[in-house]
């Protein structure tokens, strides 16, 4: 099955330095996500993308977060002055139109 | 906005049994998905199992039951024969239908933890 691939898999960084997490979702998917999770907690929706342009955003993804698809295959998150409450698990997703979401194995972030 | 209860923070069930995990949600659209992911210790999210609220009858995937009460805005999830591998975080998830607009991402609940005793 296709799978939706995030690198690096952790990342350590130290407070106030800018991060890239890097995706690549599913070849012929045309939605793409970024989720975060918070150790012991839910699931929380940061940011949707389609046709080349954010189509949604929460309330977390506020001006210190950016996407970006910079060619045919990657999705990066941009997170450019970290903070420690930005550490977490980030997870890439992709669906096709009107498909089931797909996950990548996530990155595990840790703010120092 | 949307909201969505799992009200088991921690379920229990021996190895072989069946067990329900429950899941609320508060919506005012008429059209719309809802999921069951599974994460494991590795913390992959996993789809379980989904189902489109215009549909009526109840969707399966082996194992795997949903029990979707529209009016009552219930959704809970069944597993029969429960086994080992089973044994994860469960997250019911909701998301507007995309003919309906609106927002985009999944909503989720904030998890029940299903422990499988042997």
């Amino acid at each position: 099955e296709p799978e939706v691939t995030q690198t690096p898999s952790h990342q350590v960084t130290q407070m106030g330095q800018e991060v890239i997490l890097r995706c690549v979702p599913i070849s012929n998917h045309l939605y793409f996500y970024w989720y975060r999770q918070i150790l012991g907690q839910k699931v929380e929706f940061l940011v949707s993308f389609y046709n080349n342009e954010i189509s949604e955003k929460s309330e977390i993804f506020d001006d210190q977060f950016s996407v970006e698809r910079p060619d045919g295959s990657n999705f990066t998150l941009k997170i450019r002055s970290t903070k420690l409450e930005d550490s977490a698990m980030y997870f890439c997703a992709s669906r096709a139109h009107e498909e089931k979401l797909f996950f990548g194995s996530g990155t595990q972030l840790s703010v120092l | 906005a949307q909201t969505v209860t799992q009200s088991q923070p921690e379920m229990s069930v021996q190895e072989a049994e069946t067990v329900t995990l429950s899941c609320t949600y508060d919506t005012s659209e008429s059209d719309y998905y809802l999921f069951w992911y599974k994460q494991p210790p590795s913390r992959q999210m996993i789809l379980v199992i989904r189902q489109e609220a215009y549909k009526q009858q109840n969707a399966t995937e082996n194992r795997f039951s949903v029990n979707f009460q529209k009016a009552a805005k219930s959704f809970s999830l069944k597993i029969s024969d429960s086994q080992l591998g089973d044994a994860a975080m469960y997250f019911c998830a909701y998301r507007t239908s995309y003919s309906g607009g609106g927002a985009d991402g999944l909503t989720f609940g904030k998890g029940t933890h299903l422990i499988i005793q042997p």
